[in-house]
């Protein structure tokens, strides 16, 4: 079994601020973890996702994430974000073998000029 | 572009009335799957298809079942929507198991 958690359900940023949404998870397996961005009244889009090899990996619209092993997290950076980046963000994991997401909870995030 | 459809985006039907969701691709993925999204809460996944082999989730309620009649096409049905049962549902499809997924839109289900 796995199990994604998402540590902030909302944060509120000014626009040109930097800004992290943490995930944290737990698996048994080896699993494969993404994010994903939800504008309102949309589809889930995949912004970065992490297979294997270097662990910070470059996503769409100027976001990072770095994985580590060993804290079990997957945190979401952005050094300057903008109002257009107001959106719910999801960190999701994934097994290798099984082919099922788990997704966590969601953050809001809410850009502020 | 490749893509994910799914139609409507809006569907409003009557409480016990059966409803069908469709959605379509033309990536040619083998996995397809169908989540439920209530307000402010995480995908659920209700179940997928790796090919023709079909997956439900242990608590996915009867009242749900699903169709994949070839690899472009897969529904959602309904049998008897109850007030509860009104969200967004997505479909989504993925190359192989564990890879990224690629959402449709989306169609929100109101049931009055």
């Amino acid at each position: 079994a796995q199990s994604v958690t998402q540590l902030d359900s909302q944060v509120p940023v000014f626009e040109e601020a930097p800004v992290e949404l943490r995930c944290n998870y737990s698996s048994s397996v080896s699993v494969y973890l993404f994010w994903y961005v939800q504008y309102p009244n949309q589809g889930l889009q995949l912004l970065l996702k992490y297979l294997s090899g270097s662990t910070l990996v470059k996503g769409i619209n100027g976001f990072e994430a770095e994985f580590n092993k060993s804290q079990t997290s997957f945190h979401l950076r952005k050094p300057s974000v903008h109002i257009s980046d107001t959106a719910e963000y999801f960190c999701a994991v994934s097994d290798q073998s099984a082919g099922k997401s788990t997704f966590g909870d969601g953050t809001t995030l809410t850009v502020k000029p | 572009d490749a893509m994910v459809i799914q139609n409507p985006r809006y569907q409003v039907t009557q409480f016990g009335k059966p409803v069908t969701l469709s959605c379509s691709q033309t990536l040619n993925h083998n996995v397809m799957y169908w989540y439920q999204q209530k307000s402010s809460q995480a995908p659920k996944l209700l179940f997928h298809y790796y090919d023709k082999d079909f997956n439900n989730e242990a608590d996915t309620p009867d009242n749900f079942q699903s169709r994949r009649p070839n690899t472009s096409f897969c529904f959602l049905d309904i049998r008897s929507p109850g007030l509860g049962d009104a969200a967004m549902y997505l479909c989504a499809t993925s190359r192989r198991g564990g890879t990224e997924a690629f959402f449709g839109q989306g169609t929100r289900l109101t049931v009055v």
